[in-house]
């Protein structure tokens, strides 16, 4: 079966900070999709990234990076120098390689960067 | 590209009503899910049309929830006989068909059963 762990619920940092989102994946897939999606106080989900199984080439994106790691089924995304706009609740989420690439996400993680 | 766009953005109703929902995908996406999330957790995959059929659905869905698309573009989710778990956000989201494209999500529609 399928499942996303986010064992962090919440994390409050300062601003500027560096902070590392942690997301852990379970599936018997060999082709599988990896994204994270941001969920600001609106609610709309905001899609930041996605990644496939056989593409474990960390990415960086201005101040946000990505960390795949398939030796250890995880999926990390860190936030360089925080800012209070990045506050919000983000989710990983795994998709099946085939088929209805439903979402499987997590329970997210809520990020508070204070002033 | 106007995004996804959802209808009502909230709904309040008594126990036992009857309430329905529309989702308007992004125009050219052929794929279209249905989520529902709880307070504090991650959205839970509901249902997924390709095109107008209904491909899928999760054991989530009872019998009191049904969901179309009936020309394979805006799509309606129905909750017959509301009862207080139904209480929740439901999120539509649509997307390309590809293997890896990403699924573009509304700002869905918050239920709140008295």
């Amino acid at each position: 079966a399928q499942k996303v762990t986010q064992a962090q619920t919440e994390i409050s940092v300062v601003e500027k900070e560096d902070v590392t989102l942690d997301c852990v994946y379970e599936t018997r897939d060999t082709t599988y999709y990896l994204f994270w999606y941001k969920q600001p106080p609106s609610g709309e989900l905001v899609f930041l990234i996605r990644r496939n199984s056989f593409d474990e080439q960390n990415e960086i994106s201005g101040r946000y990076s990505w960390n795949f790691q398939k030796s250890t089924s995880s999926f990390n995304f860190t936030i360089t120098a925080s800012q209070v706009v990045d506050s919000a609740v983000y989710f990983c989420a795994l998709s099946e390689g085939s088929g209805t690439y439903k979402y499987i996400f997590g329970t997210g993680t809520r990020l508070k960067v204070l002033a | 590209d106007t995004g996804v766009s959802q209808d009502p953005r909230h709904k309040i109703t008594k126990r036992g009503q009857n309430v329905t929902f529309r989702c308007d995908p992004i125009s050219e996406h052929n794929r279209l899910y249905w989520y529902r999330q709880t307070l504090g957790q991650g959205p839970e995959f509901l249902t997924y049309f390709q095109n107008e059929a209904q491909l899928e659905k999760s054991r989530l869905l009872s019998d009191r929830f049904s969901a179309e698309r009936p020309k394979g573009s805006f799509s309606t989710l129905e909750i017959q006989h509301t009862e207080q778990g139904d209480s929740a956000m439901y999120l539509c989201a649509s997307s390309l068909i590809g293997s890896n494209q990403p699924q573009h999500f509304g700002d869905g529609t918050r239920l709140s059963i008295l």
